[in-house]
């Protein structure tokens, strides 16, 4: 069974431009959140979503949005792009349910903003 | 909201040897509890977990033991081999009108000496 793949795994992107990262989730899994990992503030929390719908949301600027397709995969954007959003991007799916689940994560997206 | 804290914040010991890594959580209706290994390079990969009905848990070399009353939980490392090092971040997690919310902690560098 293949795990989460996100693609690009790697980019370089100057100030001021928008980036899209794509992630496709483990077959069967029909929710898809986002993290932003840096050395300084960890794993922090983007956005989560399920049935093409954004259910949950953390505490980021408008700049980062997103959207998940019927087929369960999904993008992210960052436009207007800063210093500070050079991070590792990890995307993560779970299945879906009144029970908690696990989330599993991606290899991530590595974006530097120069 | 909830508030997860991972202590230490690096750890090193001699291959062979035992390793602890202490979790506390803030908000009592989290019920769920996630360890993730995560290598240089990589996204993080769940290595175990446990509900909040469980004390403990056990899968070969490694363990996890929650305590609600006091809010935290540990995870034990035995026998540690080099393949041990890495990061590794513990996460609380609850179902809320949004759906499924994680927080991480801050992560441990556990560095295996041969």
């Amino acid at each position: 069974k293949a795990g989460v793949t996100q693609t690009p795994r790697y980019l370089i992107k100057t100030r001021g431009q928008q980036v899209t990262l794509s992630c496709s989730p483990i077959s069967g899994h029909r929710s898809v959140s986002w993290y932003q990992q840096t050395p300084g503030q960890g794993l922090q929390f983007l956005f989560e979503y399920f049935s093409e719908t954004q259910r949950n949301k953390g505490n980021f600027p408008g700049r980062f949005s997103g959207r998940q397709f019927s087929n369960s995969r999904s993008e992210m954007n960052v436009s207007t792009l800063e210093l500070g959003d050079s991070a590792l991007y990890l995307c993560a799916s779970s299945l879906w349910g009144e029970i908690l689940n696990t989330i599993y994560f991606g290899e991530g997206s590595w974006l530097t903003v120069v | 909201g909830e508030n997860v804290e991972q202590h230490p914040s690096t750890l090193s010991v001699q291959e062979g040897d035992s390793a602890v890594i202490k979790c506390t959580y803030s908000d009592s209706a989290s019920n769920y509890f996630p360890w993730y290994k995560q290598e240089l390079g990589k996204g993080p990969q769940l290595i175990i977990d446990i509900r909040s009905n469980v004390g403990e848990k056990k899968d070969q070399r490694i363990a996890v033991t929650l305590n609600k009353t006091a809010k935290h939980f540990s995870l034990h490392i035995t026998e540690t081999q080099p393949e041990d090092s890495a990061v590794y971040f513990c996460a609380a997690s609850r179902m809320d009108n949004y759906g499924q919310n994680f927080v991480f902690g801050p992560g441990t560098r556990l560095s295996v000496l041969p």
